[in-house]
């Protein structure tokens, strides 16, 4: 089944503690994004990646980082997390030229205490 | 002014009613217009993309006016199921990217 899928889909954590949220999909599609979605600002853009080790910013990058070291995997790393980071992320593919129809994991509901 | 803006709703309509949403958004230069579908806590979904003819899709119809920067969605016969956050979208071809709006809430009841 093609799919976008995340890891850990809830996570509790507290101030500072180092911690990724994995993404991987197997639709072997050049582009994956994050996005983070918080209300009445909607979804936003952290960072992209047009392939393998191309990675660039996105509208709110600070405080993340992100690899791209095989084409199935784009990891979500955030190394000092900080309450305003609660959210939920989504992590995002298509195929290069079809941003339109990016296909989106289910979600990772983060809260940091 | 916010790239793309939409009426957050909710929309309360009983099931068979015809709604609208319009959404406008502030770059006369996008070329690319979608509608994507979000159900509480899920992930967006895309639901249909908009050509400056107007398409339609079953009971969804989506319209796009250039010159006022202007979409909307059309949802005829609403059924329970239609019950979502209708999100707007824009393709950004030069940071090639989606800008989406923040979601109009739909709730349709029996």
């Amino acid at each position: 089944e093609a799919q976008v899928t995340q890891n850990p889909r809830y996570l509790i954590t507290v101030t500072g503690k180092k911690l990724t949220v994995t993404c991987s999909q197997n639709m072997n599609h050049e582009y994956m994004s994050w996005y983070r979605q918080d209300p009445g600002l909607g979804l936003r853009q952290i960072y992209y990646s047009m392939n393998v080790e191309v990675t660039d910013k996105g509208d709110v990058p600070e405080g993340y980082k992100v690899s791209r070291k095989e084409k199935r995997n784009f990891p979500l790393i955030l190394e000092s997390p900080s309450p305003n980071q609660t959210s939920l992320y989504f992590c995002a593919s298509s195929f290069l030229g079809s941003y339109n129809e990016q296909f989106f994991g289910p979600g990772t509901r983060l809260t940091v205490l | 002014r916010k790239e793309v803006e939409q009426d957050p709703g909710p929309f309360n309509v009983p099931e068979g009613a015809t709604v609208a949403f319009n959404c406008t958004y502030s770059n006369s230069a996008s070329q690319s217009f979608f509608w994507y579908r979000q159900d509480c806590r899920k992930e967006p979904k895309l639901l249909m993309s908009v050509y400056s003819s107007g398409n339609e899709d079953g009971r969804f119809t989506a319209q796009l006016n250039r010159a006022s920067q202007y979409i909307s969605l059309l949802i005829r016969d609403s059924k329970l199921s239609d019950s979502a956050t209708y999100l707007c979208v824009v393709l950004d071809t030069g940071f090639q990217k989606l800008v989406f709006g923040t979601g109009t809430r739909l709730l349709v009841s029996p």
